[in-house]
């Protein structure tokens, strides 16, 4: 039972590097996410993509930039990277979209922007 | 605007003690609120919710009852074991926009 799964788990990178953070879901769900996650801070929403081929911004999009491939796979790229995006990232997906609140999340992309 | 505002952890528990964490909130329309939890190393995972008042969400033996009157949402154990270690995080689901907007998370450790 794979879920949502996360590539790379770790990742560090010098300031001005570029990276893409991959995310795949398994469950046929339509509705995908990207979170940051910050000590003090719990949970903040980067993007997400309602159905395959749309995507919306969150809370915190600046820096960020998502592509929905296709039902599956939702990836985040950060163009140039800032120490300010150190971070824990999660992917999440739904089935219903947010209508029951009930997110699936991966496990997790550590990453360390030096 | 929408807020979750969660007791600051760590909290630090004896193993069979009465666990109590904290969540309020601020919204407006009628949210639904949820708890997911996080196991070192995992990513969250839903453990209760609750979409009216007065409904009382429980899974594991964790409970926690919507109260509008107070904007809460605390959760409750009454006997933690060492395997209930984690980050627990509130969250609430907006009626206006249908994000999930989360609270800063409460880091529960049990000591045997």
């Amino acid at each position: 039972n794979a879920g949502v799964t996360q590539t790379p788990k770790f990742q560090v990178l010098k300031t001005g590097q570029s990276m893409t953070l991959q995310c795949a879901q398994d469950m046929n769900h339509n509705s995908m996410y990207w979170y940051r996650q910050d000590p003090g801070m719990g949970l903040r929403l980067i993007y997400y993509s309602a159905s395959e081929g749309t995507t919306d911004k969150g809370e915190v999009p600046n820096g960020y930039n998502v592509s929905r491939l296709n039902k599956r796979e939702f990836s985040l790229r950060l163009e140039s990277a800032a120490p300010s995006q150190t971070s824990v990232y999660f992917c999440a997906s739904s089935g219903t979209g947010l209508a029951t609140g009930e997110l699936f999340f991966g496990e997790g992309s550590r990453l360390t922007v030096l | 605007g929408n807020s979750v505002t969660q007791m600051e952890g760590p909290v630090t528990l004896s193993e069979e003690a009465f666990l109590t964490i904290n969540c309020t909130y601020t919204a407006t329309g009628y949210p639904s609120l949820f708890w997911y939890v996080q196991y070192p190393g995992e990513g969250l995972q839903l453990l209760l919710k609750a979409t009216k008042a007065d409904d009382k969400g429980s899974n594991k033996g964790f409970e926690a009852t919507y109260r509008k009157e107070t904007t809460s949402f605390h959760l409750e154990k009454g006997s933690v074991q060492v395997s209930d270690s984690a980050v627990y995080f509130c969250a609430l689901r907006s009626s206006n926009t249908g994000k999930l907007i989360f609270g800063q998370g409460t880091t529960l450790q049990v000591k045997p």
